[in-house]
């Protein structure tokens, strides 16, 4: 079984400033990592996805996110925030074996302010 | 193209009422999933298909949860006799094939509240 934990359930930030959004998973296999976004009043939309080769994954939106085994950690980051950013942001990892269910963390809101 | 479509988009009910939510996913998408996510948590998985073939069903909190997609493309999730535990928004997504990394498209969800 997987989990993930998303210790940080609100992320105030400055418009312009960089932002990190931490994300840590626990699996006895190996696993694909994703990163979605939830804009006010939208569904989930993938940002990026971690599926195997380079640990660094970009969206097409500036973030970026780098799969780290040791630390068993997929951190989110934006070297520099819009407002357009704020959104509530959710990690999720799946089994590599089988249809690949989705187990979520709580997610974290990402608030920018001018 | 069009996306995963749920229907309705809101619905109130009464405890002990019946419900039925609709999901249409991307047309020629083989996999489906069920997701329930309560206030403030991340979604939960609740059901899968393949096609017409609910393959995993581990995920439904009790037997008064239903699912079925008997063409293998609407799906619809029926819940009987509604509790007060009930109430959460219900996530639709569809993937071309399940498997491999393949990404999950989510509908905008069903936000049901039983009174």
């Amino acid at each position: 079984a997987q989990s993930v934990t998303q210790l940080d359930s609100q992320v105030p930030v400055f418009e312009e400033a960089p932002v990190e959004l931490r994300c840590n998973y626990s699996s006895s296999v190996s696993v694909y990592l994703f990163w979605y976004v939830q804009y006010p009043n939208q569904g989930l939309q993938l940002l990026l996805k971690y599926l195997s080769g380079s640990t660094l994954v970009e969206s097409i939106n500036g973030f970026e996110a780098e799969f780290n085994k040791s630390q068993t950690s997929f951190h989110l980051r934006k070297p520099s925030v819009h407002i357009s950013d704020t959104a509530e942001y959710f990690c999720a990892v799946s089994d590599r074996l089988g249809f690949q269910k989705l187990v979520f963390g709580t997610g974290t809101r990402l608030l920018v302010s001018p | 193209g069009a996306g995963v479509s749920q229907s309705p988009r809101y619905k109130v009910t009464k405890r002990g009422q019946d419900v039925a939510l609709r999901c249409d996913p991307i047309s020629g998408h083989v996999s489906l999933f069920w997701y329930q996510q309560a206030l403030g948590q991340g979604p939960e998985f609740l059901t899968y298909f393949q096609n017409e073939a609910q393959l995993d069903k581990s995920g439904l909190p009790s037997d008064r949860f239903f699912a079925e997609r008997p063409e293998g493309s609407v799906s619809t999730l029926k819940i009987q006799r509604t509790q007060q535990e009930d109430s959460a928004v219900y996530l639709c997504a569809s993937s071309l094939v399940g498997g491999w990394g393949d990404t999950q498209y989510f509908g905008p969800g069903t936000r049901l509240t039983v009174l």
